[in-house]
């Protein structure tokens, strides 16, 4: 079965370090990863990408992420965090066996950016 | 329209009545999904259409639950004699190709809580 993971529940952050959130993924075939962003009381904003080509994806709100076919991973990450940050992130993997429509999403990771 | 329209954004209704859940997806896109988000949850995908057919039902909990489109556009979600594990966020989602790098675009959900 296609699945991603994300390993971190929360992720704690002063104000202007690097964050990073992390997925691993487990796909048959070519894997096609996303990252989306959900603040409060608000549905699941498009961060990123990755289909094919260069490993490093730039996205929306200076975000960034990298994918690693060995270690099977796609983490998010921004060099410099901001308290807007703060929000629920989910990676997001695209199911193509059983049925190819379908977004299969992680459970979340809680980033809190601290002033 | 601009973006995914879900109505209502917020519904109370008592146990054992059926509700609808309405979603207006981005003009032109073919493909349209249901999610659920419990509190605290992550999203766990409900039903997957491609223009009025929907492919993929795997995801609906019960037979409580169904789901249509018409006209390729507009969505209906309907939760029968609704019960209190229904409570949850729902989410609807369209994208506009039906190709698997294709990013999903997400409404601001309707919040059904059953009494």
């Amino acid at each position: 079965a296609q699945s991603v993971a994300q390993p971190e529940d929360q992720v704690n952050v002063a104000e202007g370090n690097p964050l990073t959130v992390k997925c691993t993924y487990s796909v048959s075939g070519n894997p096609y990863l996303f990252w989306y962003v959900q603040y409060p009381n608000r549905g699941l904003q498009f961060l990123l990408k990755y289909i094919t080509g260069d490993n490093l994806v730039k996205g929306s709100y200076g975000f960034e992420a990298e994918f690693n076919k060995s270690q099977t991973s796609f983490h998010l990450k921004k060099p410099s965090a901001l308290v807007s940050d703060s929000a629920l992130y989910f990676c997001a993997v695209r199911v193509t066996t059983d049925s190819w429509g379908k977004l299969q999403f992680g459970a979340g990771t809680q980033v809190v950016v601290t002033p | 329209g601009a973006g995914v329209s879900q109505s209502p954004s917020n519904k109370v209704t008592e146990k054992g009545k059926d509700v609808e859940l309405r979603c207006d997806p981005i003009s032109g896109h073919t493909a349209l999904y249901w999610y659920r988000q419990s509190l605290g949850q992550g999203l766990e995908f409900l039903i997957y259409f491609q223009g009025n057919s929907a492919p993929d039902k795997s995801g609906l909990p019960s037979d409580r639950f169904s789901a249509e489109r018409t006209g390729g556009s507009v969505s209906t979600l309907t939760i029968q004699r609704t019960q209190q594990e229904d409570s949850a966020v729902y989410l609807c989602a369209s994208s506009a190709r039906r190709q698997v790098g294709t990013e999903a675009f997400f409404g601001q959900g309707t919040r059904l809580t059953v009494v």
